[in-house]
């Protein structure tokens, strides 16, 4: 069974400019959740999808991110304007219905310059 | 607000020896304690998990101990095994709150052959 798979795996972007990242779950998982985890620190919720509702986006920083996950599988977040602050690794996850397990993708490593 | 803490930052143990971590939490209120393995340029991965309902977990090498009454729990690697070098990350979920994770800072693992 194939993992999260997410791209790209790395991108380097000058600050002030756009950027996406895309996810697409293990099969069949419902829920699927954006984290930012940096430098030395644990993951930390961004949003969380269950199908293509957004049920807990609290943590996102809406005046530049933005995510959507059409159809209920396939999810995109995106950045615009990136900031220095937003380097980090962008990690999506996905869960299948009435599982606690996250299984998490390999992430995205982002560096603003 | 800091709900989770996790000790030590980084630990060194020689290979057979006993790798203890451990985390304090502040909220009663969580209902699942998993433990996550990351290694370099991967997502973490689930390694073990326990409900408030019972005292100690075993799976193979792993164990983990709970203490409700301390609001602690630990992860104990028995025959740490230099393959086990890794970053680990405790996490809590609020019951009823079905999937946020909140995780602690992580502890790196070193385990010398």
């Amino acid at each position: 069974e194939a993992g999260v798979v997410q791209s790209p795996r790395y991108k380097i972007i000058e600050k002030k400019q756009p950027v996406a990242f895309w996810c697409n779950p293990i099969s069949g998982h419902n829920t699927l959740y954006w984290y930012r985890q940096n430098l030395g620190q644990g993951p930390e919720l961004l949003i969380r999808y269950e199908n293509e509702e957004a049920v807990d986006d609290s943590q996102l920083p809406k005046d530049r991110f933005s995510a959507e996950r059409l159809k209920g599988v396939d999810s995109t977040l995106k950045i615009q304007p990136a900031e220095l602050g937003d380097s980090a690794v962008y990690l999506c996850a996905s869960t299948p219905g009435g599982s606690e397990t996250q299984y998490f993708g390999p992430g995205t490593r982002l560096l603003v310059l | 607000q800091q709900q989770v803490k996790q000790s030590p930052q980084s630990l060194i143990v020689q290979k057979g020896g006993i790798s203890i971590i451990n985390c304090a939490y502040e909220n009663t209120a969580f209902d699942y304690f998993p433990w996550y393995q990351q290694f370099p340029g991967k997502g973490p991965a689930l390694l073990i998990a326990i409900r408030p309902d019972v005292s100690e977990k075993k799976e193979g090498r792993f164990t983990i101990s709970f203490n409700k009454s301390a609001k602690q729990f630990s992860l104990h690697i028995m025959d740490s095994q230099p393959g086990d070098s890794a970053t680990y990350f405790c996490a809590v979920k609020r019951a009823g709150n079905t999937g946020k994770l909140i995780f602690g800072q992580g502890t790196t693992l070193q385990v010398k052959p």
